[in-house]
């Protein structure tokens, strides 16, 4: 079975310019989250998805990042425009469905992002 | 609010050495608590886990017991080998999850 699938693996680019990241989840999992890993640090939630909607979006800075998963599966975390600061490991895992009580979170390898 | 604290790295061992990286919560009621592992190159891995005091979550020769009254989960290993290798990560669940900041370990041959 495959894992959590991300891409891409690393992204460099200039600050101000727009960047988008890409995640597909384990099959049949309801549930996906979007994680931001600074250097030395454990993840931090960004937003929690139950099929296509946004359940948990408080820490998500909405000024420059939004995020998307239509149709309940794939989703997109765009930031736009990046800022020196964003430079870190955007992780996106995925569980069964969090009805009551906790689902194991699968995590993919992330997308390492540097902001020149 | 809740939270994680987790014995700061880096920790470098010998092989066959006993292992222990310290970890200690802050929550209200009573949350589930993780160990997740880090190998290069690789996403965030379940190790154990424990849902309620007392418990101990167990795995790959990994251990870590739920102390209610310490509130810690430190995770043991009597003997590491050079694939344990890795960066550490102790986490709760209690409404939503918080994750320590990480232990490298490096085991030496």
């Amino acid at each position: 079975e495959a894992g959590v699938v991300q891409s891409p693996r690393y992204k460099i680019i200039e600050k101000k310019q727009p960047v988008a990241f890409w995640c597909n989840p384990i099959s049949g999992h309801n549930t996906l989250y979007w994680y931001l890993q600074n250097l030395g640090q454990g993840p931090e939630l960004l937003i929690r998805y139950e099929n296509e909607e946004a359940v948990d979006d408080s820490q998500l800075p909405k000024d420059r990042f939004s995020a998307e998963r239509l149709k309940g599966v794939d989703s997109t975390l765009k930031i736009q425009p990046a800022e020196l600061g964003d430079s870190a490991v955007y992780l996106c895992a995925s569980s069964l469905e969090a009805t009551s009580g906790y689902n194991e979170q699968f995590f993919g390898p992330g997308t390492r992002l540097t902001v020149l | 609010g809740n939270s994680v604290t987790q014995m700061e790295g880096p920790v470098t061992l010998s092989e066959e050495a006993f292992l222990t990286i310290n970890c200690t919560y802050t929550a209200t009621g009573y949350p589930s608590l993780f160990w997740y592992v880090q190998y290069p190159g690789e996403g965030l891995q379940l190790l154990l886990k424990a849902t309620k005091a007392d418990d101990k979550g167990s795995n790959k020769g990994f251990e870590a017991t739920y102390r209610k009254e310490t509130t810690s989960f430190h995770l043991e290993k009597g003997s590491v080998q050079v694939s344990d290798s890795a960066v550490y990560f102790c986490a709760l669940v209690n409404n939503d999850m918080r994750f320590g900041a990480g232990t490298r370990l490096t085991v030496k041959p």
